[in-house]
């Protein structure tokens, strides 16, 4: 149980533009769902959290104009890196708790984007 | 003072030791506390949670928790080089939000 999919698993996009990523709870509904960021040889760091039907509440210095999160239902939350640029290039993972496990975060596969 | 602190590493082991790996942390009110491996280029799995004061043992882990001290550890017994990973301490202040420390890099060496 508490499977977390992302989508894609890596992306390569050209500066200025858009790309989305995915994020679904594949066995269990997901009341709250994290985005993080890691570049390499460093820890995670949280951008936003969300909850089905609200806004996401985004961490200090994440531009939310920039990081567009969407958590449409229980099951899904999405990513949006609008005007990407090179600097955004990291992994991005996210996770997800459930009602059964409410403080218990399992984590996506995650999503390598590269911004050219 | 960070809200969560580990030693970065790299602590090295032979297999088939124990390894110890340690954790502290600054909000005293914390209730809920876990370990995560994650691999290289891969992301955290969760290994351990912990609530009570003591220890906890899942296979070849245990996870110590003592919250008058603000500390948590993890043991690993009969390391293996497939344990070989950064070990991520996590700390839940509020139950809403976690809070991770840099990790722990383990090399277990055959």
């Amino acid at each position: 149980g508490a499977v977390v999919s992302q989508h894609p698993s890596r992306v390569i996009c050209k500066s200025g533009t858009s790309v989305k990523i995915e994020c679904r709870s594949l066995d269990f509904q997901a009341t709250t769902m994290f985005w993080y960021r890691q570049f390499p040889k460093q820890s995670l760091m949280l951008m936003a959290t969300s909850n089905e039907g609200s806004k996401a509440t985004y961490e200090q210095g994440v531009e939310k104009d920039k990081f567009l999160i969407n958590h449409a239902s229980l099951t899904l939350s999405t990513l949006t890196v609008t005007s990407a640029h090179p600097e955004d290039s990291s992994f991005y993972i996210c996770s997800a708790t459930g009602h059964s496990s409410p403080y218990e975060q399992y984590f996506g596969p995650g999503t390598r984007l590269t911004v050219t | 003072q960070k809200e969560v602190e580990q030693n970065s590493g790299p602590l090295s082991v032979p297999e088939g030791a124990i390894a110890s790996l340690n954790c502290t942390y600054s909000d005293r009110v914390s209730q809920s506390f876990f370990w995560y491996r994650q691999y290289s280029g891969k992301s955290p799995e969760l290994i351990m949670s912990i609530y009570s004061n003591g220890d906890k043992e899942d296979g070849r882990f245990t996870a110590q928790l003592n919250k008058a001290s603000q500390y948590v550890s993890l043991l690993i017994r009969d390391s293996q080089p497939s344990d070989s990973a950064t070990y991520l301490c996590a700390v839940n202040p509020n139950n809403n939000d976690m809070r991770f420390g840099a990790g722990t890099r383990l090399t277990v060496k055959p």
